[in-house]
């Protein structure tokens, strides 16, 4: 159980065009998605939080307008990576925590997404 | 807000050693600390967790530890295998409300045959 899943798991694009990157909770509903990138040899970075139906929380310098965040279900979170440069060339990971449950996060397996 | 230090960065050990990497944290309202393993070009996989209110928790060959009073937690895995190797994060729930998390900067664990 406690499966998420991550679409595409890598896609190339080129510059200044807009990638969307799909998270699902396979079998459980979510009640919080954490969206993050990780660089080559770091840690995860975290993007922002996000709750279903209503707008994510964003960390610190992450820009909202360049990175649009959308949980419409609760097993479901978009990440759209908008107008990308070489410079948001990453891994992208997102996490589910099990509504109701005790803060444990289950990731996906991560997005490669190269700019080019 | 919470900070979360991790050492060491890489450890090499070889096959059937044991391996220990430790983390402190700084938040003493943190109450949940996972530990994950990352193989190259996968998502992070929960290991083991433990709660504050457990001293210490063990899955066959995993262990945790957790000492509150001086804000520390460590990973114990005995009689390592090559499989075994990969880069392992600690981290503490660092808003007990959203479930955020706060992790360390990783360990990356090299297991010799």
């Amino acid at each position: 159980g406690a499966v998420v899943s991550q679409h595409p798991s890598w896609v190339i694009c080129k510059s200044g065009t807009s990638v969307k990157i799909e998270c699902r909770s396979l079998d459980f509903q979510a009640t919080t998605m954490f969206w993050y990138r990780q660089f080559p040899k770091q840690s995860l970075m975290l993007m922002a939080t996000s709750n279903e139906g209503s707008k994510a929380t964003y960390e610190q310098g992450v820009e909202k307008d360049k990175f649009l965040i959308n949980h419409a279900s609760l097993t479901l979170s978009t990440l759209t990576v908008t107008s990308a440069h070489p410079e948001d060339s990453s891994f992208y990971i997102c996490s589910a925590s099990l509504l109701g449950g005790s803060n444990e996060q289950f990731f996906g397996p991560g997005t490669r997404l190269t700019v080019l | 807000g919470e900070n979360v230090e991790q050492h060491p960065s890489t450890l090499s050990v070889q096959e059937g050693d044991s391996a220990v990497i430790k983390c402190t944290y700084s938040d003493s309202a943190s109450n949940y600390f996972p530990w994950y393993k990352q193989e190259l070009g996968k998502g992070p996989q929960l290991i083991i967790d433990i709660r504050s209110n457990v001293g210490e928790k063990k899955d066959q060959r995993i262990a945790v530890t957790l000492n509150k009073t001086a804000k520390h937690f460590s990973l114990h895995i005995t009689e390592t295998q090559p499989e075994d190797s990969a880069v392992y994060f600690c981290a503490a729930i660092s808003d007990l409300l959203t479930g955020k998390s706060t992790f360390g900067d990783g360990t990356t664990l090299t297991v010799k045959p």
